[in-house]
């Protein structure tokens, strides 16, 4: 079973729509990221949250919305996309909580990616 | 700033041959260090991280990387490379005032000749 696994893996659309990422983790973890990968390969945080609560929140449009239903699952939606949000966003989680993460050894496991291309 | 740099943008080997990639970081601290590795198409998966203790650090598919202070540096090596390790690598860190931001360098893309 894959341990972080994100859907769709690839989504092409047309400029002004609003489409959702969806993730999820079956390792039990606590926190979990929402990573993007722009055109040049550079990968920045968007957010993470612990247990349903948002820890971070890098500077991201607010048309990027997270939503954690539940701890081991978190979406991403955005509105009214534009050419510039083509990217590869990327899920992640780890266990321990933020502050903490990988100083007490623990490490972010990455999901596959989404390829979001807007046209 | 906390930053790490990829000084290297692209690399290409002869299969069988070693390979160095170099890592430079800048935190306050020491770090805790990490190598990802990003296949064409794939996402990203972990070969090895640094927290404390020992310098070199061994991860999976024969890589090794080496912290050292003096430095600043976390390169990656393998003694012989495969076709297959022909992807994208990432040098990554955090620091403890960073929380879970982890910082990525801007990777290196190392191709394989035959």
């Amino acid at each position: 079973d894959t341990a972080v696994s994100q859907t769709p893996k690839y989504l092409v659309t047309q400029m002004g729509n609003d489409k959702s990422i969806k993730c999820e983790q079956n390792l039990g973890h606590d926190t979990m990221y929402w990573y993007k990968q722009d055109s040049k390969k550079f990968l920045k945080i968007m957010f993470s949250y612990n247990n349903k609560e948002l820890i971070i929140n890098e500077t991201v449009p607010n048309r990027f919305s997270p939503k954690s239903p539940d701890k081991a699952h978190l979406n991403l939606h955005i509105n009214s996309l534009e050419l510039g949000d083509s990217a590869v966003y990327f899920c992640a989680s780890s266990q321990a909580p933020p502050g903490q993460g990988i100083v007490g050894g623990n490490t972010i496991y990455f999901g596959e990616g989404s390829w979001l291309t807007v046209v | 700033a906390q930053s790490v740099t990829q000084p290297d943008i692209h690399i290409t080997v002869s299969e069988g041959a070693s390979l160095e990639l170099r890592c430079n970081y800048s935190y306050g601290a020491t770090p805790y260090l990490f190598w990802y590795v990003q296949s064409p198409g794939q996402g990203l998966q972990l070969l090895l991280k640094y927290f404390s203790g020992d310098t070199l650090v061994q991860g999976i598919k024969g890589f090794e990387a080496e912290f050292k202070r003096s430095q600043s540096s976390f390169n990656l090596r393998k003694p012989s490379v495969h076709w297959s390790d022909a992807a994208e690598y990432f040098c990554a860190g955090l620091s403890g005032s960073s929380g879970d931001k982890l910082t990525f360098g801007t990777g290196t893309r190392l191709a394989v000749r035959p």
